[in-house]
């Protein structure tokens, strides 16, 4: 069975800094694999994803993640993170269609920002 | 697109009662997922509907829960005789088959059930 792990379950960075979430996966096809942001109270809001192709995918509000099959990881990274970043992050892969489409998730990294 | 959206937002229950909430998807997408969420934990998939048919349903779905969507549109996920372990978020996504490999998930806010 599939499953993500996410080592990290809180990371606090000062704004202005770098930040980079871990994400590892084990699946035993070709990964289909996700960023989501989750803000307090909120939905999940879809930052970026990697279907095939380009292994650095880019995605909205500066993220970017990097698919490496060797290290079954799919790492996000933001170069310099601002106070409205803080949130919590989730990381998933997605089974292809034959299979069911349906997302399994990481337990999340919860993100705090120091001014 | 004007998003997924799931109503109601909060629920607060007693133990036994039955609740019942709404997702409607986001236009023209075919694909409906219902997940529950725990405190501090990811999401769970508990089931999904092509159009109207419900197609999976997850281990974590017991006889007391019941998804439907008539007509392919809108769906509602029912629970019946709640317990307080059935407090959770519970998440609706939607996605548009395009005939890739995989589709992705739109997420709408979520109802927060609360079981007293």
């Amino acid at each position: 069975a599939q499953s993500v792990t996410q080592p990290d379950i809180h990371i606090t960075v000062s704004e202005g800094a770098s930040l980079e979430l871990r994400c590892n996966y084990s699946y035993g096809a070709t990964p289909y694999l996700f960023w989501y942001v989750q803000s307090p109270g909120q939905g999940l809001q879809l930052l970026l994803k990697y279907f095939s192709g380009d292994t650095l995918v880019q995605g909205i509000k500066g993220f970017e993640a990097e698919f490496k099959r060797s290290q079954s990881s799919f790492n996000l990274r933001k170069p310099s993170v601002h106070w409205s970043d803080a949130a919590e992050y989730f990381c998933a892969v997605g089974l292809i269609k034959a299979a069911g489409n349906k997302l399994t998730f990481g337990g999340g990294t919860r993100v705090l920002v120091k001014p | 697109d004007t998003g997924v959206s799931q109503n109601p937002r909060h629920k607060i229950t007693k133990r036994g009662q039955n609740v019942t909430f709404r997702c409607d998807p986001i236009s023209e997408h075919n694909r409906l997922y219902w997940y529950r969420q725990t405190l501090g934990q990811g999401p769970e998939f508990l089931t999904y509907f092509q159009n109207e048919a419900q197609l999976e349903k997850s281990r974590l779905l017991s006889d007391r829960f019941s998804a439907e969507r008539p007509k392919g549109s809108f769906s509602t996920l029912e629970i019946q005789r709640t317990e307080q372990g059935d407090s959770a978020m519970y998440l609706c996504a939607s996605s548009r088959d395009r005939g890739e490999s995989t589709d992705t998930q739109y997420f709408g806010p979520g109802t927060r059930l609360t079981v007293l």
